[in-house]
């Protein structure tokens, strides 16, 4: 069965600061997806990155960077000297390529970012 | 670009009532979902839909929901007899491609007085 687990439920930081947000998922299937989107405080939700099983090189955008290690079954997430306008909700999700076209998401994480 | 679009963006309804949500995918995409979001809490699978047919529901589906794509453009999600735990923001989703990213639409917000 999918599962998507997030432990951190609210982070808080200063601007400038790293942070890095954990993901980690179960599947029994060998081909997946994984995705991460963001939920600003305005309610929507924002397409980061998707990555499937068979690529596991690391991934970087501007400030955002991921990190998959099938081995301990993790996308972690680090956003690098972090802004105000980064504060959200962010989510992790898993789709399994056998899973009937469902996502599952993690809970969330909450991130403060203070001025 | 192109985007998700859902009517209405906020929906009062009496308990007992009927409510239909819309949404208008992305021309080109040929998988569209459903989820909920009761406030504060994460994202609800509800349905996905491909091929003019259901791909797979979840436990949240029950005979209470049904979808149906009526047109070559829009997707509906109907409640029949809508209950206090029904309120929350129900995301419409869709995409080209079962492994691609999803693109959702901005939510319609359902409050059941």
């Amino acid at each position: 069965a999918q599962k998507v687990t997030q432990a951190q439920t609210e982070i808080s930081v200063v601007e400038k600061e790293d942070v890095t947000l954990d993901c980690v998922y179960e599947t029994r299937d060998t081909t997946y997806y994984l995705f991460w989107y963001k939920q600003p405080p305005s309610g929507e939700l924002v397409f980061l990155i998707r990555r499937n099983s068979f690529d596991e090189q690391n991934e970087i955008s501007g400030r955002y960077s991921w990190n998959f290690q099938k081995s301990t079954s993790s996308f972690n997430f680090t956003i690098t000297a972090s802004q105000v306008v980064d504060s959200a909700v962010y989510f992790c999700a898993l789709s399994e390529i056998t899973g009937g076209f469902k996502t599952i998401f993690g809970a969330g994480t909450r991130l403060f970012v203070k001025a | 670009e192109p985007e998700v679009t859902q009517t209405p963006s906020h929906q009062v309804t009496q308990m007992g009532q009927e409510v239909i949500l819309r949404c208008v995918p992305i021309s080109n995409h040929l998988y569209f979902y459903w989820y909920r979001q009761i406030l504060g809490q994460k994202v609800e699978f509800l349905v996905s839909f491909y091929n003019n047919e259901i791909s797979e529901k979840s436990e949240i589906f029950d005979d209470q929901f049904s979808v149906e794509r009526p047109d070559g453009s829009n997707f509906t999600l109907k409640i029949r007899s809508t209950k206090l735990e029904d309120s929350a923001m129900y995301f419409c989703a869709s995409t080209r491609d079962r492994e691609y990213e999803q693109y959702f639409g901005p939510g319609t917000r359902l409050t059941v007085t």
